[in-house]
C-alpha cells in the first residue's frame, strides 16, 4: 500500500523568505502523480502542484516548485517569496498513475507567513 | 471556485440519525470522489463513482452508502450516526483524463452531538 508521510506538522516563515515543506512517501509503482494542495482557513482544497513521476523535469507554477527525487521518494515542496496567503494546512497526496481512484495524503503541514 | 458544488455547507445531528450530503461535479466530469476529514485520521478516501458505477471503496464504514445519478450528481448517505463520525465530508471530482488531478468542492462540516 501506499503511504506519504510529511514530517513537519508545523512550520513557519517570514513574509518574503523562501520556505521548503518535505514529503516522502512509500511505492512499488513506478508510474504515478504526486501532488500539493493547500487548504486555507476557509477549507477548500486547492492544487498547488502536480509532478508526473515519469518526467525528471522539477514541476513550478510561479512561485512555487518542487524538488522531485524519485529514487529517494521525495517530494519537497518549495515557496518562495512568502505571502501572507501563503498561511494553510498544506498536504503531500500520491495518485497511481493507472488507477485514478485512491489518492492518498499525508498528514499534512501547518505552515504560518509571519509579517 | 472549483466548479464542484457541496450541499450542505454545515449539518447539525444527533446521535442514530441519518443524513445526506450532496455533490455536483465539474461540468463534464464523470469521476466522483468522497473523502473525510477528520483530526484524528486525517484525509480519508471513502468512495469513488464514475459514470454512475462505483469504481472503488476506500475506508467507508457499513454504515455509510453513496451513489451516483444519471445527471452524474452524488450522494452520501450516513445513517446510525455516531459522535466520532463528527468531520468534514469532502467531494470532488475528475475528468478521468490522464492528469489525476481532483477538483474538491468547498466540503460539508458534520456535527454529530
Amino acid at each position: 500500500a501506499q503511504t506519504v508521510t510529511q514530517s513537519q506538522p508545523e512550520m513557519s516563515v517570514q513574509e518574503a523568505e523562501t520556505v521548503t515543506l518535505s514529503c516522502t512517501y512509500d511505492t512499488s509503482e513506478n508510474n504515478y502523480y504526486l501532488f500539493w494542495y493547500k487548504q486555507p482557513p476557509s477549507r477548500q482544497m486547492i492544487l498547488v502542484i502536480r509532478q508526473e513521476a515519469y518526467k525528471q523535469q522539477n514541476a513550478t507554477e510561479n512561485r512555487f516548485s518542487v524538488n522531485f527525487q524519485k529514487a529517494a521518494k521525495s517530494f519537497s515542496l518549495k515557496i518562495s517569496d512568502s505571502q501572507l496567503g501563503d498561511t494553510a494546512m498544506y498536504f503531500c497526496a500520491f495518485m497511481n498513475a493507472y488507477n485514478n481512484n485512491d489518492m492518498r495524503f499525508g498528514a499534512g503541514t501547518r505552515l504560518t507567513v509571519k509579517p | 471556485d472549483s466548479g464542484v458544488t457541496q450541499t450542505p455547507k454545515h449539518l447539525i445531528t444527533a446521535t442514530g440519525q441519518r443524513v445526506t450530503l450532496r455533490c455536483s461535479p465539474r461540468s463534464g466530469d464523470l469521476s466522483v470522489y468522497w473523502y473525510q476529514q477528520s483530526l484524528d485520521q486525517g484525509l480519508q478516501f471513502l468512495i469513488q463513482y464514475y459514470n454512475g458505477e462505483e469504481r472503488a471503496k476506500g475506508n467507508i464504514l457499513e454504515r455509510f452508502s453513496a451513489q451516483q445519478f444519471p445527471d452524474l450528481h452524488s450522494e452520501l448517505n450516513l445513517s446510525s450516526l455516531e459522535l466520532g463520525d463528527s468531520a468534514l465530508y469532502f467531494c470532488a471530482s475528475s475528468a478521468w483524463d490522464t492528469s489525476g488531478k481532483l477538483f474538491f468542492g468547498s466540503g460539508t462540516q458534520l456535527s454529530v452531538l
